[in-house]
């Protein structure tokens, strides 16, 4: 267990509908990642968040939107859904925004769009 | 932008056969992260190369980062079926604003036959 949870676990919906995937970071870890996982490709950056502040974004849609709140849970929205944004989307969480420290994933959230 | 290349893709072998994995960034790196994600799991962090030539080992796993700081393996000795799952390179980057990011290699799955 990393410490960092994510609901729900799964996800169902339609084209065109809007969903909003959760993250609680380890407990005294300040920094939040979003990544999109495709079937059998890698790990794709989409947006980090640093004690609230937006730091870094990555492959991320413009119809995709993410904000972390002051208890420092992160919120990932996808909006006007399609069927290739199908996938399992991870937070992770690091203690500083820093290239030494290590990050901790999620169990993910699988999201299926039909 | 920094690019993070792994190879093979796939790797099966039959338990007790040696595997190993090769990354390669397209930057020198000021540190490389492995992670294992188990089939149906998160990824998970293995371990951290810091120095040039630095080789770690973690029971049948060893971990070097080369010379240059560019390229780093992973060789398991004597697979075992508990090995089983993909294997990530990661190195971060400098995203602006003090910030960091990790790109991820698309990984190697290794598939152990009993």
């Amino acid at each position: 267990d990393s410490g960092v949870t994510q609901t729900p676990k799964h996800l169902i919906t339609a084209t065109g509908q809007r969903v909003t995937l959760r993250c609680s970071p380890r407990s005294g870890d300040l920094s939040v990642y979003w990544y999109q996982q495709s079937l059998d490709q890698g790990l794709q950056f989409l947006i980090q968040y640093y004690n609230g502040e937006e730091r870094a974004k990555g492959n991320i849609l413009e119809r995709f939107s993410a904000q972390q709140f002051p208890d420092l849970h992160s919120e990932l929205n996808l909006s006007s859904l399609e069927l290739g944004d199908s996938a399992l989307y991870f937070c992770a969480s690091s203690v500083e925004d820093s290239s030494v420290h290590t990050q901790y994933f999620g169990p993910g959230t699988r999201l299926t769009v039909l | 932008g920094q690019q993070v290349m792994q190879i093979p893709q796939y790797q099966h072998v039959q338990e007790g056969e040696d595997f190993t994995t090769y990354c390669n960034s397209s930057t020198t790196l000021s540190n490389i992260q492995w992670y294992k994600q188990r089939p149906g799991g998160h990824p998970v962090f293995l371990i951290q190369l810091v120095k040039s030539g630095e080789v770690k080992k973690q029971k049948r796993l060893t971990f070097q980062f080369g010379e240059a700081k560019k390229n780093s393996s992973l060789h398991i000795t004597a697979t075992q079926t508990t090995d089983v799952g993909t294997y990530f390179c990661a190195g971060p980057g400098y995203s602006g604003a003090g910030s960091y990011q990790l790109t991820f290699g698309k990984g190697t799955k290794l598939s152990v036959i009993p």
